[in-house]
């Protein structure tokens, strides 16, 4: 089946770096665009970055633009969010999510993997 | 950046009964809108894309409508797995691709 995992996740300190994985199965990776998304604790959902199917393109929020860079690796299935620069706002649980068919709806999304800003 | 924003908060239902929740966009999207379901502990899964059609796997009692800036999730008669929050999401305009605050669908 269809299936996004994130991991990378963890506890990092103000300032800090992460970098978070996605790893898909189930389809043709190369075919399609990768977004990444966050929640944070008890919030609403946040729209991060998205990467085409080539790498050709890519796209930041506002909010994370200079200090997050997408990238990807057809040839591993993977796609990958490195976070520099990291404040306590960015403590959230990470989705990637493969875009739609046609347009730029999410589905499905990975499980989710937890980043924990804190000194 | 277009602003999404959804009516109620929250609604408390019975089982059984019809729901209906709102999302509304600052400016027309077209038909271009997406509603989530996200249950406790778990990712969103899509619903409803192109406003109107169900994602796969996507029960029947799940019905969007609307266009242009106002749009409708229904669910014709709720069951207790539907207890959850839902978004509404545009991706007519982007960056950035935006969502609603959400509703959350609790137990009467």
């Amino acid at each position: 089946q269809v299936q996004l995992v994130e991991s990378g996740g963890g506890v990092v300190q103000p300032g800090g770096s992460l970098r978070l994985s996605c790893v898909a199965s189930g389809f043709t990776f190369s075919r399609f665009g990768i977004h990444w998304l966050r929640q944070a604790p008890g919030k609403g959902l946040e729209w991060l970055t998205f990467i085409r199917k080539d790498a050709s393109d890519k796209y930041y929020s506002d909010s994370v633009k200079g200090r997050f860079t997408v990238s990807r690796d057809n040839s591993e299935n993977a796609a990958y969010l490195q976070m520099n620069s990291l404040t306590t706002e960015d403590t959230a649980m990470y989705y990637c999510a493969r875009t739609g068919l046609t347009r730029n709806w999410f589905d499905p999304w990975g499980q989710g993997t937890l980043v924990t800003v804190s000194s | 950046e277009i602003v999404m924003t959804q009516s109620p908060a929250t609604l408390s239902v019975s089982p059984g009964e019809r729901v209906t929740l709102s999302c509304r966009a600052g400016q027309s999207v077209g038909n271009s809108l997406a509603w989530y379901q996200q249950k406790l502990g778990q990712a969103p899964r899509l619903l409803i894309y192109g406003a109107s059609t169900r994602a796969t796997g996507v029960p029947a009692r799940f019905s969007g409508s609307g266009s242009g800036t106002e749009f409708t999730l229904t669910i014709s008669s709720l069951q207790a797995e539907d207890f959850a929050i839902y978004y509404c999401q545009q991706y007519d305009n982007w960056p950035p691709l935006t969502f609603a605050g959400g509703t959350r669908v609790e137990i009467k």
